[in-house]
């Protein structure tokens, strides 16, 4: 299964931008990359997906690097609700379509 | 309102039981799966279903065992032969589309604790 790498954690302050990277280097032609955050005791939600192009969407966006090697998620101005772990995943369809997760990035917001 | 509901939120269990987890959507998803979460840790996955009637096991399906007889349901069984079993349990949909990647909705998930 390809693997991803973050930092264990990141710390950012309130209304500033946050860039939570993530090393995907062993990432497959038809793998796409997702992004999920969880809080504690709860389900991860999502946040956003990509295959090449870098996606926005009302969460978040996504810059994925040319050789789709590295990608990076972008929250423009974090609020103290954006404080969660947040999985950088990718989904590969050869095998189901299933995500499997790694460690994550706790991200904690400063007021 | 769509979605994925879990229960029990909370279950206790003795030694030597098994239990049944229970996973109902009506998204109309096809895809079903069950992760495993231990404190700190990333999610495992159990099992998988693309389509009714039919799974296949994930990264760590000893000692647990699913059945997908309906579309909306995907009930996980955690058998006593599960040696470590306390954990949080979570379940998840997806739309199978081969025009574009979806994603995945998570429910609620269920706290299982074996005494």
């Amino acid at each position: 299964d390809a693997k991803t790498t973050q930092p264990n954690s990141m710390e950012s302050n309130e209304e500033e931008p946050v860039h939570l990277p993530c090393n995907h280097s062993t990432i497959s032609g038809t793998d796409y990359i997702h992004w999920y955050r969880q809080l504690p005791s709860q389900g991860p939600e999502y946040v956003i997906h990509g295959l090449t192009s870098n996606v926005n969407n009302r969460m978040a966006s996504l810059a994925i690097a040319e050789d789709r090697k590295s990608s990076t998620l972008i929250l423009h101005r974090a609020t103290l609700r954006d404080a969660a772990v947040y999985y950088c995943i990718l989904r590969s369809y050869n095998q189901g379509g299933k995500l499997i997760f790694g460690q994550g990035t706790e991200l904690s917001v400063k007021p | 309102d769509g979605g994925i509901t879990q229960s029990p939120k909370y279950l206790f269990r003795k030694e030597g039981q098994n239990v049944t987890l229970s996973c109902e959507q009506n998204l109309n998803h096809d895809a079903m799966y069950w992760y495993r979460q231990d404190p700190g840790q990333g999610l495992r996955l159990i099992y998988y279903s693309q389509i009714v009637n039919d799974f296949q096991k994930g990264d760590i399906a000893e000692g647990y065992s699913v059945s997908r007889e309906k579309k909306e349901s995907f009930p996980l069984t955690v058998t006593s032969a599960q040696k470590n079993p306390t954990a949080f349990y979570l379940c998840a949909s997806s739309i199978t589309s081969t025009l574009r990647d979806r994603e995945l909705f998570f429910g609620e998930g269920s706290r299982l604790t074996v005494l």
